[in-house]
């Protein structure tokens, strides 16, 4: 059965990063693109970036470019987001998502969420 | 970057009813929206995929249509489990946005 496991909740001070880990069963791990999503409290869905698990390329929204660092690990077959330097504004549930279609589709099966607070 | 602009940003729908939710993406796009369903405290679900094709188990009361400029998603008849926030979106390029959410509620 196809799903993805994130890592747990993450409490983090102003300034700091994080790193979200989102490990991926029961199909092929190179054959689909991995997406990062954020859903701020009583907002909308946020896109954040992608990376293909074939080659390591990534894609970020303008938003995040230069804060976010997508990576994977090929034989865990696990993806990881980094987000640095946060503020309050980065609280957020974050989910990773992979897409049903190369090289490009909609998002057919999401992790369960990652709860990241950055808090003083 | 490509916009989708969502409307409208809250319907308020009894059982039964028809139910229309647009996506203007600006510029104009091909064929590659999703449409999607979140309810409180889940993740969201796939509804719709390249404009008009139906995810499996979701009820044939939902579909997608459109091109261009405009899309919509139709729930021809609305059950009590339809009540909940929609997303479309854009993948057409390397982005993948995300409209506002259309918030489905009872009236």
């Amino acid at each position: 059965q196809v799903h993805l496991v994130q890592s747990g909740p993450e409490v983090k001070k102003p300034g700091a990063s994080v790193k979200v880990s989102c490990e991926t069963f029961g199909y092929t791990f190179t054959n689909f693109l991995i997406n990062w999503v954020r859903q701020v409290p009583g907002q909308g869905l946020e896109w954040m970036g992608w990376i293909n698990p074939y080659n390591g390329k990534t894609a970020s929204a303008k938003k995040f470019q230069g804060r976010v660092t997508l990576t994977m690990e090929r034989p865990a077959n696990t993806v990881y987001m980094e987000l640095r330097s946060l503020t309050s504004d980065d609280t957020a549930v974050y989910f990773c998502t992979k897409e049903n279609y190369y090289p490009k589709g909609a998002f057919d099966i999401w992790g369960q969420g990652t709860v990241v607070t950055v808090s003083s | 970057d490509i916009q989708m602009i969502q409307s409208p940003s809250t319907v308020s729908a009894s059982v039964g009813d028809r139910v229309t939710i647009t996506c203007r993406p600006s510029p104009a796009i091909f064929t590659w929206v999703a449409w999607y369903q979140q309810k409180p405290g889940k993740a969201p679900k796939l509804l719709i995929y390249k404009t008009s094709i139906l995810q499996s188990g979701v009820p044939s009361s939902f579909s997608g249509s459109g091109s261009g400029t405009e899309f919509t998603l139709t729930i021809s008849s609305l059950q009590p489990d339809d009540f909940a926030t929609y997303y479309c979106q854009e993948y057409n390029g390397n982005s993948r946005t995300f409209g506002q959410g259309t918030t489905v509620d009872i009236k």
